[in-house]
């Protein structure tokens, strides 16, 4: 079946335009995740969606920062006033179960932001 | 606060070896652990996981093993394949409603050399 899938697999922006980065997760995963990976290191979470509960945004860096999730199932993260620092690899991550003991997310392929 | 730290950036093995690749942990609350594997322009994937009521897992090639009291985790890949050369993170879940929210290392770059 179809797996995590995420556009653009590459963005490049100049510093102070808004962007907006979509995944689509594997239906029927009730959880949706987002990291980021700036160059040299790990990954980053974001915010956390399950089903209709409030989402997790503690990993959010700072209010430009925002992300939806339509339906229960594609989310899109929206950077807006975007600053180099912002420069990373974004993940989006699905999984099966809300809170099943380390549930195994799956993955997308990422979202290359670039900011000049 | 690095509350999940992989120390070593890069490991090189020769095929049929052994590969030993370490993570430590400082956050006492995490209680379910797990490896993924990835590949350049590609999305981790899941290799092997293990609970903190377990120390160890065994999937094939691959073993997980815990040490809670020295909160360290380490994967073994035995025998190691040319195919194995990736970057590994092992990362970290506490219970109840962070259970989603996983917890990465910054990395291990595996390679394994005919």
């Amino acid at each position: 079946g179809a797996g995590v899938s995420q556009s653009p697999s590459n963005k490049v922006t100049e510093k102070g335009k808004d962007v907006e980065l979509r995944c689509d997760p594997i239906s029927g995963h009730t959880a949706l995740y987002w990291y980021r990976q700036s160059l040299g290191q790990g990954l980053e979470f974001l915010i956390y969606f399950q089903g209709n509960s409030a989402p997790d945004k503690s990993g959010l860096p700072s209010d430009r920062f925002s992300a939806e999730r339509t339906g229960g199932s594609v989310s899109t993260l929206t950077i807006q006033r975007t600053q180099q620092e912002d420069s990373a690899v974004y993940l989006c991550a699905s999984s099966l179960g809300p809170s099943q003991i380390g549930g195994e997310q799956y993955f997308g392929p990422g979202t290359r932001l670039t900011v000049t | 606060d690095q509350q999940v730290k992989q120390n070593s950036p890069s490991l090189s093995v020769q095929e049929g070896r052994i590969s030993i690749l370490n993570c430590d942990y400082t956050n006492s609350m995490f209680d379910y652990f797990l490896w993924y594997k990835k590949y350049p322009a590609e999305g981790p994937t899941f290799l092997i996981s293990i609970s903190s009521i377990k120390d160890k897992n065994e999937d094939g090639r691959f073993t997980v093993f815990l040490n809670k009291s020295a909160k360290h985790l380490s994967l073994h890949i035995v025998p190691s394949q040319p195919g194995d050369s990736a970057v590994y993170f092992c990362a970290a879940t506490a219970g109840g409603t962070s259970y989603g929210k996983l917890t990465f290392g910054q990395g291990t770059i595996l390679t394994v050399h005919p």
